[in-house]
């Protein structure tokens, strides 16, 4: 079946704008990560969807940055009034089950470049 | 805070030889344990994963294990091919109710022909 997608697979933005990016999880998957790899950097975990359970938010940096999942399928990450610091690729991993028992599939990512 | 250090930063090596990969996390409280590729400009593919239950893993010419005591994890590829010219990351999830996972930033990895 069809892997993790993820739109755009580019966005270029001016710093002050507000940017939304999609992720389109493998079916039946019922947990969702977005993380972050600035350049040079490691992944940074943002944010986590587990079923109908309260995301855990702990790796978002700022209040600018947001997201929601509709149910068990898509996801949307907001950044509100880019910066500069938010240029990085943004990739969404999905899994089967909960937790960190089972394997995290990923998506290609959005590259975010904010001028 | 989990930290995961991985070494060497980079390696060249000719096509053939056989290479270890190391991983080491700063809490050795790990859960599972996840190696990845990422290939320049792409998304992460998944390679191995050690589940809690586990010590190893394998899969073709690439053997994955995990010393839970002292929080450090080998990936070793056999028989090297240029194909496999890649970064390395390896992931450590810290336990069943907790998703994320921490990642090292990888190993570089280039097989010359």
């Amino acid at each position: 079946g069809a892997g993790v997608s993820q739109s755009p697979s580019n966005k270029v933005t001016e710093k002050g704008k507000d940017v939304e990016l999609r992720c389109d999880p493998i079916s039946g998957h019922t947990a969702l990560y977005w993380y972050r790899q600035r350049l040079g950097q490691g992944l940074e975990f943002l944010i986590y969807f587990q079923g109908n359970s309260a995301p855990d938010k702990s790796g978002l940096p700022s209040d600018r940055f947001s997201a929601e999942r509709t149910g068990e399928s898509v996801s949307t990450l907001t950044i509100q009034r880019t910066q500069q610091e938010d240029s990085a690729v943004y990739l969404c991993a999905s899994s089967f089950g909960s937790g960190g028992a089972n394997e995290q599939f990923f998506g290609p990512g959005t590259r975010l470049t904010v001028l | 805070k989990q930290e995961v250090t991985q070494i060497p930063a980079a390696l060249s090596v000719p096509e053939g030889e056989n290479l270890v990969l190391n991983c080491s996390f700063t809490d050795s409280a790990i859960y599972n344990l996840q190696w990845f590729r990422q290939d320049p400009g792409k998304g992460l593919t998944s390679l191995l994963l050690i589940q809690s239950s586990q010590r190893e893993q394998t899969s073709g010419r690439l053997n994955a294990s995990l010393d839970k005591s002292s929080g450090r994890s080998t990936l070793y590829i056999a028989a090297s091919q240029p194909g496999d010219s890649a970064t390395y990351l390896c992931a450590g999830g810290r336990g069943s109710t907790l998703g994320r996972l921490y990642f090292g930033r990888g190993t570089q990895l280039t097989v010359w022909p």
